[in-house]
């Protein structure tokens, strides 16, 4: 079945450490997006890709890092530069624009310790 | 600048009874709108999205969704909620170019009493 998986489900991070966070999707998407959700804040747009090799800067994008260096893979950096790391983090992918809505993965949460 | 209100951050409806969740959009023209779902540590799943046309749309799980133009509304309805419908719901407009990303409320939580 097609979808999109993210990993790891949990992930732990010490301060001052960059971790990478896994997306990938066997969809044929051509569009890939990472967000970001914290209690009551909603989703906040980190950075989105509408082909490979090309990737914008969303919202929040400070202290991420992205890259598209296949269709099928969209993986997230959080970088030390990241000040409040600690979140759920949401990977979607959808065809070309955002017209026809999203399919997400199952979100990865990251933690600081 | 495009933007999606929901006003209610958290509602309690008795099981069986109706459900209306409101959601106020900000958009220079006719967005393309959604409805999505939310169980607890879960990805979102989606409801219902309205382009174009029938103003009244329905979607999963006995949901519909009103888009009303003059009140840039688009209020998601179920006649009578299950206890498995609590979860958290968010409202999203896009743009009806490429090239652009959805944006999504701050959601609300539903819970259903017995």
């Amino acid at each position: 079945d097609g979808g999109i998986t993210q990993s790891p489900k949990y992930l732990f991070r010490k301060e001052g450490q960059n971790v990478t966070l896994s997306c990938e999707q066997n969809l044929n998407h051509d569009a890939m997006y990472w967000y970001r959700q914290d209690p009551g804040q909603g989703l906040r747009l980190i950075y989105y890709s509408q082909i490979v090799n090309d990737f914008q800067k969303g919202d929040i994008a400070e202290g991420y890092s992205v890259s598209r260096e296949k269709k099928e893979s969209f993986p997230l950096t959080v970088t030390s530069a990241q000040k409040n790391p600690t979140a759920f983090y949401l990977c979607a992918s959808s065809t070309a624009g955002s017209n026809y809505g999203y399919t997400f993965g199952s979100g990865t949460r990251l933690t600081v310790v | 600048a495009q933007s999606v209100t929901q006003p209610d951050i958290h509602i309690t409806v008795s099981e069986g009874a109706s459900l209306e969740l409101r959601c106020n959009y900000s958009y220079g023209a006719t967005p393309y709108l959604f409805w999505y779902v939310q169980s607890p540590g879960q990805g979102l799943q989606l409801l219902l999205k309205y382009f174009s046309g029938d103003t009244l749309v329905q979607g999963i799980k006995g949901f519909e969704a009103e888009f009303k133009r003059s009140q840039s509304s688009f209020n998601l309805r179920k006649p009578s909620v299950h206890w498995s419908d609590a979860a958290e719901y968010f409202c999203a407009v896009g743009a009806t170019m490429a090239g652009t990303a959805l944006i999504f409320g701050k959601g609300t939580t539903l819970s259903v009493s017995s």
